[in-house]
């Protein structure tokens, strides 16, 4: 058990700009979630999947942002046209799935998303 | 939906000394409850969950926490901080049974354990 990995750790960027996050859940997990977090506040859940499957998206995720993961494995969060509210740490988490729903989450580090 | 109340955004407490963080929710259903734990620049560590039985749970690093339902409480004790525990506590909560796993956070409690 490697655990959640997450990169890059740091990204800095300027608004208008691209930006993709990739998450490596634990081997065998097959939930796979994206929260946010701004300074001092909750984790806001995004998403998650499912497998491949995205299964549930928040009203947060604005077509600006898009996720997938494509074989069931990693997962990538993209963000187009960053705005400077983007600006927060970007959390992924994952989970044995549905036969073990009350297995709590595991999360990364965290990847901190600075808009300039 | 299910949400989390932190009543204290900042605890400050001696070293040694007990610490109380409150946490209410409010749900329509039946909640699984968690405490995580957050140092600085890192992701959530779980500390304890309650799932159910027993009300009162225990954890890792000496802390428990007590679930009252007519309350709608999990409030988190230790009876003696160190240093070390300086963190920001998070309360969540997610649907009990196969909607579970999905977690709702409440705002966070910055505890500063001050020597």
């Amino acid at each position: 058990d490697t655990g959640v990995s997450q990169n890059p750790r740091h990204k800095i960027t300027k608004r208008g700009q691209n930006v993709t996050f990739r998450c490596d859940p634990i081997s065998e997990h097959n939930r796979l979630y994206w929260y946010r977090q701004t300074l001092g506040q909750g984790p806001e859940f995004l998403t998650y999947f499912q497998n491949e499957a995205q299964l549930e998206k928040s009203r947060l995720l604005s077509d600006r942002f898009s996720a997938e993961r494509p074989k069931g494995s990693f997962s990538t969060l993209e963000i187009q046209r960053t705005e400077q509210g983007d600006s927060a740490m970007y959390l992924c988490a994952s989970s044995p799935g549905t036969a073990f729903y009350n297995s709590p989450l595991h999360f990364g580090n965290g990847t901190r998303l600075t808009v300039t | 939906a299910q949400s989390v109340t932190q009543l204290d955004s900042q605890v400050p407490v001696f070293e040694e000394a007990p610490v109380e963080l409150r946490c209410n929710y409010s749900s329509s259903v039946s909640v699984y409850l968690f405490w995580y734990v957050q140092y600085p620049n890192q992701g959530l560590q779980l500390l304890l969950k309650y799932l159910s039985g027993s009300t009162l749970v225990k954890g890792i690093n000496g802390f428990e926490a007590e679930f009252n339902k007519s309350q709608t409480s999990f409030h988190l004790r230790k009876p003696s901080v160190h240093i070390s525990d300086t963190a920001e506590y998070f309360c969540a909560v997610s649907r009990s049974g196969a909607a579970g796993n999905k977690l709702t956070f409440g705002g966070g409690t910055r505890v500063l354990v001050k020597p």
